[in-house]
């Protein structure tokens, strides 16, 4: 079956450490994205990429980093610059406008 | 930019009882609308979507948005709760200028009660 895989569901990492997210699709959708959840705060771009080789920022890009080196992959990381690190992550993909995105299940990044 | 509205952050609903959740989006030109669920600890999946055509449209799992073009919403309705639909529901706009860029609402958590 189709679709986009997080991994891991659950990471936990000390303070001042980088840490890498995982996405990956096999949907074979050219766009990808990550969000920041919070509670209360519904969710907030971070960075996408519409190409391979290719990504912009989005609304909250600072303290975090990605690469697009594949069409199938699109790695977050969470580096010690981002200062409140603690949130849960989802990555999604999308085909052409207009027909919305396929998310993955998440990763809940805890920061001790 | 666009921005999205979810007016109620919370909705307690008893099981059976009709429920809807409102949802009101920045003006533009060309808008194609969202709404999705999240159960606990999981990723978001598509309700519904307006792209253009019938202003009624009807999702899964029972669901069913009106699309407001003078009123700029989308509210999401549904006739008949179930326990199973106790969940944070999101709406979601984009538009041409954006691309497929999509910007979301703050969401709204819906709690069946029995």
């Amino acid at each position: 079956d189709g679709g986009i895989t997080q991994s891991p569901k659950y990471l936990f990492r000390k303070e001042g450490q980088n840490v890498t997210l995982s996405c990956e699709q096999n949907l074979n959708h050219d766009a990808m994205y990550w969000y920041r959840q919070d509670p209360g705060q519904g969710l907030r771009l971070i960075y996408y990429s519409q190409i391979v080789n290719d990504f912009q920022k989005g609304d909250i890009a600072e303290g975090y980093s990605v690469s697009r080196e594949k069409k199938e992959s699109f790695p977050l990381t969470v580096t010690s610059a981002q200062k409140n690190p603690t949130a849960f992550y989802l990555c999604a993909s999308s085909i052409e406008a207009p027909f919305g995105y396929t998310f993955g299940s998440g990763t809940r990044l805890t920061v001790v | 930019a666009q921005s999205v509205t979810q007016l109620d952050s919370q909705v307690p609903v008893f099981e059976e009882a009709p429920v809807e959740l409102r949802c009101n989006y920045s003006s533009s030109v060309s808008v194609y609308l969202f709404w999705y669920v999240q159960y606990p600890n999981q990723g978001l999946q598509l309700l519904l979507k307006y792209l253009s055509g019938s202003t009624l449209v009807k999702g899964i799992n029972g669901f069913e948005a009106e699309f407001n073009k003078s009123q700029t919403s989308f509210h999401l309705r549904k006739p008949s709760v179930h326990i199973s639909d106790t969940a944070e529901y999101f709406c979601a706009v984009s538009d041409r200028a954006a691309g497929n860029k999509l910007t979301f609402g703050g969401g709204t958590r819906v709690l069946v009660k029995p």
